[in-house]
């Protein structure tokens, strides 16, 4: 069945840095791809998404790139803000019986110290 | 702007008692999703429904039961209560045929 795979945390940080959170995914079809962000005490927001090869979602200074050759769909920011703060959550869409299901990865855990 | 409420952010149960976890979204929205949210493990589906009355399982059903009665609210069964399933859980809406789903902030279930 199709798979998210994101890698391991927790990340840590310094305010201003250049963040990269990778995510590769398995999928039969041709999914949309989505990050969303939780932060502390709170359930998931989407952050972007991405619905066909190529696109490009972002968002709050957060991108992420559709990229069918490698199935991947990495988080970028070029400067973090301590309020990035937040668990970040890559994950697929998959159509069925009506409802789109969504399949997520582990999650990633990300700290920025000031 | 969509909202998904959890009727509790916290709740202790004891062993064997019937858990009920209730949702309610505000945006006529068709789709309503129950997960369990696990550190390590990500978001897993418990159940879903896309209509009333209609319910379909998820990745890890066993243990739960669900019931939607009413197209705004999705509840959530522990039938009876077990210690592995000690967990957040988390709601979520969406209109048919969209991906974008909207969560409720969770609610953290402890079971002693």
């Amino acid at each position: 069945g199709d798979s998210v795979t994101q890698m391991e945390g927790p990340v840590t940080l310094s305010e201003e840095a250049f963040l990269t959170i990778n995510c590769t995914y398995t999928a039969t079809g041709y999914p949309s791809l989505f990050w969303y962000v939780q932060y502390p005490g709170e359930g998931l927001q989407l952050l972007l998404k991405a619905t066909k090869a190529d696109d490009k979602g972002s968002n709050k200074g957060f991108e992420a790139t559709y990229r069918k050759e490698t199935t991947s769909f990495h988080l970028e920011k070029g400067s973090v803000q301590v309020s990035d703060s937040a668990v970040y959550f890559c994950a697929l869409s998959d159509r069925s019986q009506g409802a789109q299901k969504l399949v997520f990865g582990q999650g990633t855990r990300l700290t920025i110290n000031p | 702007d969509v909202k998904v409420t959890q009727s509790s952010r916290y709740l202790v149960k004891r062993t064997g008692e019937k858990v009920f976890l209730e949702c309610v979204q505000d945006m006529d929205h068709e789709n309503m999703f129950w997960y369990r949210q696990d550190p390590g493990l990500g978001l897993r589906l418990i159940y879903f429904s896309y209509d009333v009355k209609m319910k379909e399982k998820g990745d890890i059903p066993e243990g739960y039961s669900v019931s939607r009665e009413k197209k705004e609210r999705f509840s959530l069964i522990l039938e009876s209560a077990s210690t592995n399933q000690t967990s957040m859980y988390l709601c979520a809406s969406s209109y048919v045929g969209a991906d974008t789903q909207y969560f409720g902030p969770g609610t953290r279930l402890t079971v002693l």
